[in-house]
C-alpha cells in the first residue's frame, strides 16, 4: 500500500482561479514533507520542504500546509497561470535514514 | 547553471543489450540517487550514494548496478536489459542534511524492445 496518497488524481482549472491539492501520508517516523512540481518531460523541481514544527510555507503563489497530527498536507495554488500546468508530487521523508516516499502526483491542467 | 545533467536523453535497446546511463552534478553535493518513474506510479529509488565511494540499494535494485565514479558522477548500468526496465530514469543529488531538497535531472527515456 502506498504510504503517500494524493487527491485529486487530476483536475482542470481556469486560468486565474485557485486550487488546492491534498496529500495524506502514513509514513512513520516522519522527518519532513516536500512538494515538487514536475513539468511534462522534465525532472521534478522542489517547491517547499516542511518539518514537523512548520504548518505553512509559501513559495510565490504556492502555499503548502502541514498537519502532522492528522498526517495531512495541502498545496494551494493562487491565481493559476498556464505555466502551472504540471504534476505536483507530495514526498515524505523518513526520520533517521533520509529515505523518501513518493506520491503518484496530482496532474493539474490550467486552461485559458 | 547546469545542475544535474543526464545522458542520453532517449535510448532504445533490444532485450539482452547492455548500457550505462550517465549522470553528473556541478553543485558539489555529497549524495546522489537513481530513480525510475513509471506511469501510474510514484518515483522509486533504485540505488543511492550517500558520499563518494559508497553505494546502497534502494527499493528496486534488481537488474541494475551503479558506480560512484567521483563526487560529481554517478552512473547506472543495465547489464542485460529487459522489457520491464522500460521507464524514465531520473538522477538526483542533494546536499548533506535531512531537510535538503533533491535536485533532479531531466531524465533518460529508455525503451526496451
Amino acid at each position: 500500500k502506498n504510504q503517500v496518497e494524493q487527491s485529486p488524481q487530476s483536475l482542470i482549472i481556469l486560468e486565474g482561479k485557485n486550487c488546492t491539492l491534498q496529500c495524506n501520508y502514513t509514513v512513520s517516523p516522519f522527518s519532513n514533507l516536500r512538494w515538487y512540481k514536475q513539468d511534462t518531460g522534465r525532472g521534478p523541481v522542489s517547491l517547499t520542504i516542511m518539518t514537523f514544527s512548520e504548518n505553512t510555507k509559501s513559495n510565490g503563489r504556492y502555499t503548502a500546509t502541514l498537519d502532522a497530527d492528522t498526517k495531512q498536507s495541502s498545496l494551494h495554488i493562487t491565481a493559476s497561470q498556464l505555466s502551472d500546468s504540471a504534476s505536483y508530487i507530495c514526498v515524505v521523508s523518513y526520520y533517521g535514514n533520509n529515505r523518501l516516499a513518493f506520491g503518484k502526483g496530482n496532474q493539474v491542467v490550467v486552461i485559458p | 547553471n547546469a545542475g544535474v545533467t543526464q545522458t542520453p536523453k532517449f535510448q532504445v535497446l533490444k532485450t539482452g543489450q547492455s548500457m550505462t546511463l550517465q549522470c553528473a552534478q556541478d553543485m558539489n553535493h555529497n549524495s546522489m540517487y537513481w530513480y525510475r518513474q513509471d506511469p501510474g506510479m510514484g518515483l522509486r529509488l533504485i540505488y543511492y550514494s550517500a558520499s563518494e565511494g559508497t553505494t546502497d540499494k534502494g527499493e528496486v535494485p534488481n537488474g541494475y548496478n551503479v558506480s560512484r565514479l567521483n563526487k560529481r558522477e554517478f552512473s547506472l548500468r543495465l547489464e542485460s536489459a529487459a522489457p520491464s526496465q522500460t521507464s524514465v530514469y531520473f538522477c538526483a543529488s542533494s546536499d548533506r542534511g535531512s531537510n535538503q531538497p533533491q535536485h533532479f535531472g531531466d531524465g533518460t527515456r529508455l525503451s526496451i524492445l
